[in-house]
């Protein structure tokens, strides 16, 4: 069974950081391309990240240089850093599959609050 | 900055045709784009419609159809059902490996 399961997220303060976990099941994950998309509040989804099955790394702009992606063959699990969190960064994120330009799996999502 | 437009809402009546399309703020939406559709239900993850301009996911009904219309992609559905109310999003691969997310469609089925 294809699985994605998103953990990590919670409260945290501005200036803060989180590490998002995405344990994947029926799906290899480093023989696959690897997105984090997120979706603040109310509001339309917003792609964050991606990961490519050579390890390319490519972010939205307004998260270059504080969030990092990355994987663990040995865990088949991705995961997202997110360091010196906004406010505006308070989300749901999901992992996702990315598949022929598009995203064809997505876990059920974590939620992260900035706040103070 | 480049924007994906997207109409905030739209409407139409059960078993009617609808339309939605997903622009550019600067050019011409083409296949290069690689557009996807995606349909989202509240609390729900988002679910796959369309991808690569006109390929139906896996089990989706074939009233939804993908499209290039003019400069926009298109997503319509055909003959749409009270279950087609939902939040309908696409999104542009604008390459260097990053992607962009129109604002998303309201869709009333009333």
């Amino acid at each position: 069974e294809v699985q994605l399961v998103e953990s990590g997220g919670g409260l945290v303060q501005p200036g803060g950081s989180l590490r998002l976990s995405c344990a994947a099941s029926g799906f290899t994950v480093s023989n696959n391309y690897w997105s984090w998309v997120r979706q603040a509040p109310g509001k339309g989804l917003e792609w964050v990240s991606v990961i490519y099955s050579a390890g390319n790394t490519y972010y939205e702009d307004s998260v270059k240089g504080r969030f990092t992606i990355s994987r663990d063959s040995s865990k088949n699990t991705l995961f997202l850093q997110m360091n010196s969190l906004r406010d505006e960064d308070t989300a749901v994120y999901y992992c996702a599959r990315n598949w022929n330009y598009q995203f064809d799996n997505w876990g059920q999502g974590t939620l992260v609050t900035v706040s103070s | 900055q480049t924007v994906v437009t997207q109409e905030p809402s739209f409407s139409v009546s059960p078993g009617g045709t609808v339309t939605l399309t997903c622009g550019l703020s600067s050019g011409s939406v083409s296949t290069n784009y690689y557009p996807s559709w995606y349909q989202q239900t509240p609390g729900q993850p988002p679910r796959t419609l369309i991808y690569t301009t006109n390929i139906r996911s896996s089990g989706v009904p074939d009233r939804f159809s993908g499209s290039i219309l003019g400069s926009k992609a298109a997503l319509t559905i055909t003959g749409a059902q009270t279950d087609d109310e939902s939040v309908y999003y696409c999104v542009l691969y604008m390459g260097s490996g990053t992607w962009v997310f129109g604002g998303g469609t309201k869709l009333t089925v009333l």
